[in-house]
Order: C-alpha cells, then structure tokens, then sequence
C-alpha cells in the first residue's frame, strides 16, 4: 500500500477563497482523522470518521470549516472562506481502530495571505 | 481541562548517548498513551503505544515507559544516531471517547 495520501501537497490562496484539501486513506482502515498542525498550537484533531459516518467534530474551529467522506478511499476537509489564520499544516490519518496505530499522511502545507 | 506536558522542550546531545524525553498528563478517563516521531516535514510516525496496564514497551532503541499512577510517561532513547534528530510527541487519549490530546514535543538534535 502507498499510505495514506494527500493532495495537494502545497497549497497557497488568498484571503476569501475556498480551500479543498484530499485524503486517500489506507486500504482496509475504518477510521479517518483529519488534524491540523501549527507552531502557535501544536497538532490539533480537527474532525474524525468511521465507516465514512463523522463521529467527533468537536475540534473543528467554526463554520468554515466542513469535512466529508463520500466513500471508504475519499475524504475531503473544505474551508470556505479561508482566513490568514488558517495557515497552517493539514494531516489526515488513518487506522484500523481508534486505538490502534494511525498512519500520518504527508500533510499539506497551507498558506493564505 | 485535559492537559499533556513534555520536557525538555529542546534537547541537544552527541551521537552514541542515550537520552530520555519527558512526558506529564492530566487526561482523565486514560485510555492510551502514544509517543510519535516526526521529522521535518513530514507526518508523525508511531513509536509506541501504551494501555493502561502496561508499563514498558520498546520499538529497537526506543522504550516507553508508562506510570498511570503518577500519570507520567518517559521515551527513552539508546546509542543514539543522526536520524533520530526529529520532533517527539506524546499524545494521550481520553477513555470512552479516545479523543487525544497532544502534547507539544521535543525536538531532538543529534551532533556528529
């Protein structure tokens, strides 16, 4: 398996645009995670599935933001509109249980100015 | 309010020494205690995971400790190599809910 992917790796926009960040996760894992990393907060969970359904969105900031799971190889995390402050590194994950091993993708790095 | 606390914050040490990274929490229920290691841009990778009944766990020259009484964690680090320079994490999930809370990390720089 390739691990979890993500797209686009880089992503720069300005103030007021809608951002779409991808994921692809591991073949076979039921449970999703989408995290945010900054250097003010650390790493964040931001919203978490499993079997495609949203269990916790609790971490996700506000309204902007909005995360879907079409199917079991697709998720999107949407903002909309995006802010400087958003600024940041986006990590999805996945694994087999919540509590077991999850496998980090490669991030995206976004930036609006 | 669920709290993880690592120490040091840096850490600078010759390659070949052993070195042991700190981790307090606060989280309540406890369900596990991960540590992560993420280089420079890139995704965190699991080291170890920890339940509450267990206390020490290795992965090659990396050994967890666990104490759920005193609520401490430490990543304990052997001979150590270039490539173990990097950031450290320790992320502790709540019981019931496993949502996790995250600690800041180390960042570990290993010298020639």
């Amino acid at each position: 398996d390739a691990g979890v992917i993500q797209s686009p790796r880089h992503e720069v926009t300005e103030m007021g645009q809608e951002v779409t960040l991808r994921c692809k996760p591991i073949s076979g894992h039921d449970y999703l995670f989408w995290y945010r990393q900054t250097m003010m907060r650390g790493l964040e969970l931001l919203i978490y599935f499993n079997n495609n359904v949203p269990i916790d969105d609790s971490g996700m900031p506000e309204d902007r933001f909005s995360a879907k799971m079409p199917n079991a190889s697709f998720s999107t995390l949407k903002i909309q509109p995006s802010e400087p402050r958003d600024s940041a590194v986006y990590f999805c994950a996945s694994s087999f249980y919540t509590w077991e091993t999850q496998y980090f993708g490669p991030g995206t790095r976004l930036l609006v100015l | 309010k669920n709290q993880v606390e690592q120490s040091p914050q840096s850490l600078i040490i010759l390659e070949g020494k052993n070195c042991t990274l700190q981790c307090n929490y606060t989280v309540s229920p406890f369900s596990n205690l991960r540590w992560y290691k993420q280089d420079t841009g890139r995704g965190p990778v699991s080291l170890t995971i920890m339940t509450f009944s267990e206390n020490t766990k290795s992965n090659g020259r990396y050994t967890a400790t666990l104490d759920a009484d005193t609520k401490q964690s430490s990543l304990h680090i052997t001979a150590s190599q270039l490539s173990d320079s990097a950031s450290y994490i320790c992320v502790v999930s709540e019981g019931g809910s496993y949502i996790p809370t995250f600690g800041r990390g180390t960042s570990l720089i290993v010298h020639p």
